[in-house]
């Protein structure tokens, strides 16, 4: 399995909602990440998980809590989020191996919309 | 931080021309440099990439250049075709930090192939 799984595809909630969007990989990768893409836009880090571990957290607001069970899935919990949080939210993961730099491969995306 | 300029935001080219697309970086201690091609409406696809001590790399129609001396690299597509018709997006790392690789990317190119 070489592919980067996310559910939902889409996903419609209120401002206040609870929702998780969840990431799925089984190519062994221990390093996984969550970026935000809005329209026209690059993706921006939000954050990374290593060996199960938060490593960085690009100061995202704490209505965004990200969560890595095990080494091979990573959801990211939404409550009380803003119509501006409105996006494609794309997971990654990459191998971790120590200090080469490494492939990312990135799931299809969740397509967010808060209204 | 890292800062990656990409240029040109929009590039129009004839099918079977050259397009090239063009980035630079801020810091010296990037050493790594993926291109990401992304469809409308799809996951960023890695088309290519680059190590630091490497000048020049080239996978079919498509080849990267990096000069790093003046911290600039460049994707070059040969004999384009109208499935190279997508956003591409430049990007640079300074490698596994934390267990985790940081990608900073430049805004994008729209390519479009004209036949």
């Amino acid at each position: 399995d070489t592919e980067v799984t996310q559910t939902p595809k889409h996903l419609v909630m209120g401002m206040t909602n609870k929702k998780s969007l969840k990431c799925e990989q089984h190519m062994g990768h221990r390093a996984m990440y969550w970026y935000k893409q809005k329209a026209k836009k690059p993706p921006e880090l939000m954050f990374v998980y290593s060996y199960e571990k938060l490593s960085i957290n690009e100061s995202v607001p704490s209505r965004f809590s990200p969560e890595c069970p095990n080494s091979s899935l990573l959801n990211l919990h939404l409550h009380a989020l803003q119509p501006e949080d409105s996006a494609l939210y794309l997971c990654a993961s990459s191998q971790a191996l120590l200090a080469a730099p490494e492939t990312q491969y990135f799931g299809p995306g969740t397509r967010l919309l808060v209204l | 931080g890292e800062n990656v300029e990409q240029h040109p935001s929009t590039l129009s080219v004839q099918e079977g021309d050259s397009a090239v697309i063009k980035c630079t970086y801020s810091d010296s201690a990037s050493n790594y440099f993926p291109w990401y091609k992304q469809e409308l409406g799809k996951r960023p696809q890695l088309i290519i990439d680059i190590r630091s001590n490497v000048g020049e790399k080239k996978d079919q129609r498509i080849a990267v250049t990096l000069n790093k001396t003046a911290k600039h690299f460049s994707l070059h597509i040969t004999e384009t075709q109208p499935e190279d018709s997508a956003v591409y997006f430049c990007a640079a790392s300074k490698g596994i930090i934390q267990g985790a690789q940081k990608l900073v990317f430049g805004q994008g190119t729209r390519l479009t192939i004209n036949p």
